[in-house]
């Protein structure tokens, strides 16, 4: 079975770092792209960026360039969104997802991380 | 970017009946749609690609259509599962965009 398994929830301070991960299962995780999907409280779906694990591309959203990190690690089946500095407004819940179809970068989602909600508060 | 419009935004029916939510794109893009239904607290659930495939798993009662930049889910006869919040997504070019959502309630 094809699976993305989040991290759990994390409740952070303004200007506090965090690394959330995403382990994937039941599929070659060098050969798929995988995305990250923010989703703040009570709003919709917003594509942030995705990663080929298989050689390292990355590539992010024009909204979060520069305001989060995606990686992979090969070894352990697992993507990563980081942030060096949070703000209130990064709290919301982030999903990975594995694009399908399409040109392989750009598809549809399928399947799905459970989701990590990230809450910052002073 | 291709931008996405869903409508309504909201929507209240009842189990039984036939709803339709319809997705507007700024932009033709063939076939290339996907819907999704999102419960509370739940990752969003693949329910149909290419605009009309029904996803395994999905009951026959959603069902998809349209091409270029209008398109339509349908859910016939509502079962209380269904009620959700729905969203669809091109993937017809980089980079892929979601619709705002139309929530599905209870009449």
């Amino acid at each position: 079975e094809v699976q993305l398994v989040q991290s759990g929830a994390e409740v952070k301070k303004p200007g506090e770092s965090l690394k959330i991960s995403c382990k994937a299962s039941g599929y070659s995780f060098t050969s798929y792209w995988i995305a990250w999907v923010r989703q703040m409280p009570g709003k919709g779906l917003e594509w942030m960026g995705l990663i080929y694990p298989g050689d390292s591309d990355t590539r992010y959203s024009p909204s979060f360039q520069g305001q989060v990190t995606i990686s992979a690690d090969k070894s352990t089946s697992t993507a990563y969104l980081q942030w060096s500095s949070l703000k209130a407004s990064d709290s919301a819940t982030y999903f990975c997802a594995r694009p399908q179809g399409g040109s392989g970068m750009v598809g549809w989602f399928d399947p799905w991380g459970q989701g990590t909600l990230v809450t910052v508060s002073s | 970017a291709i931008r996405m419009t869903q409508s309504p935004s909201s929507l209240s029916a009842s189990t039984g009946d036939i709803v339709t939510i319809t997705c507007r794109a700024s932009q033709g893009i063939s076939s290339y749609l996907a819907w999704y239904q999102q419960k509370p607290g739940k990752a969003p659930k693949l329910l149909i690609f290419l605009a009309s495939t029904l996803q395994s798993g999905v009951p026959s009662r959603f069902s998809g259509s349209g091409s270029g930049t209008d398109f339509t889910l349908t859910i016939s006869w509502l079962q209380s599962e269904d009620f959700a919040t729905y969203y669809c997504q091109q993937y017809y070019t980089y980079p892929p965009t979601f619709g705002q959502g139309t929530k599905l309630e209870i009449k």
